[in-house]
């Protein structure tokens, strides 16, 4: 069983929709981390977030270590957040399977 | 990703070649780690270091091997290709306390 768990696994949305990805994890971690990854490969850093909530643009992640879950939400969303987002517990080595998003025009 | 050059980004061996991929950070990061992502199985990690001259296991080491002989480079060697090693690799920086930074990954075929 993965320590980190993510849904859904795939999420399809219209452009504007505010969307939602939820992660849970098992260990204790110092510091958890979300990644995107576009249909060309390459894997970007979008958050490191050990408390509270950060926001960037139409990004925010949230985080709440005493029930040990994440979210990261996407306000108006648009065709070019289509991508795999990752949840990832680094300094323990645990990523979550990803969410593969899709928004449509 | 500012900060971190993977190279190559293809690469076809034959079973039985061995080969180095090339990792360098210019971020003075301590802890740098290879991951490889199958379809389906997301990303899992090889080997990884947390500074110059120590260097570990990660879940799926075997078939690999690392040096971390200066704070910048971290190659990562298959010493004797397999078809199961064909996959996508990825090198990462920084991560442990810090923003990670991926290189842009190398796509391995072993035929």
């Amino acid at each position: 069983k993965n320590e980190v768990e993510q849904s859904p696994q795939n999420l399809t949305a219209q452009e504007g929709e505010f969307i939602t990805i939820n992660c849970s994890y098992s260990v204790g971690i110092s510091a958890l981390h979300w990644l995107q990854q576009h249909p060309g490969g390459g894997i970007v850093s979008l958050f490191m977030l050990s408390s509270g909530k950060k926001k960037h643009g139409r990004l925010i992640a949230t985080i709440n270590i005493q029930e040990k879950h994440s979210s990261l939400h996407i306000t108006a969303s648009h065709p070019r957040d289509s991508a795999v987002y990752i949840c990832a517990v680094i300094n323990d080595m645990r990523f979550g399977a990803g969410t593969r998003l899709t928004v449509k025009p | 990703n500012a900060g971190v050059t993977q190279t190559p980004k293809f690469q076809v061996l034959k079973t039985g070649q061995s080969m180095t991929l090339q990792c360098a950070q210019d971020m003075n990061h301590e802890y740098m780690s290879w991951y490889r992502q199958d379809p389906g199985m997301g990303l899992r990690l090889i080997h990884y270091s947390v500074g110059a001259g120590i260097t570990d296991q990660g879940e799926v080491p075997n078939g690999y091997n690392v040096s971390r002989s200066t704070t910048e480079d971290f190659p990562l060697r298959l010493l004797s290709a397999a078809p199961s090693q064909t996959s996508v690799y990825f090198c990462a920086s920084g991560g442990h306390t810090t923003e990670a930074f991926f290189g842009q990954g190398t796509r391995l075929t072993v035929v």
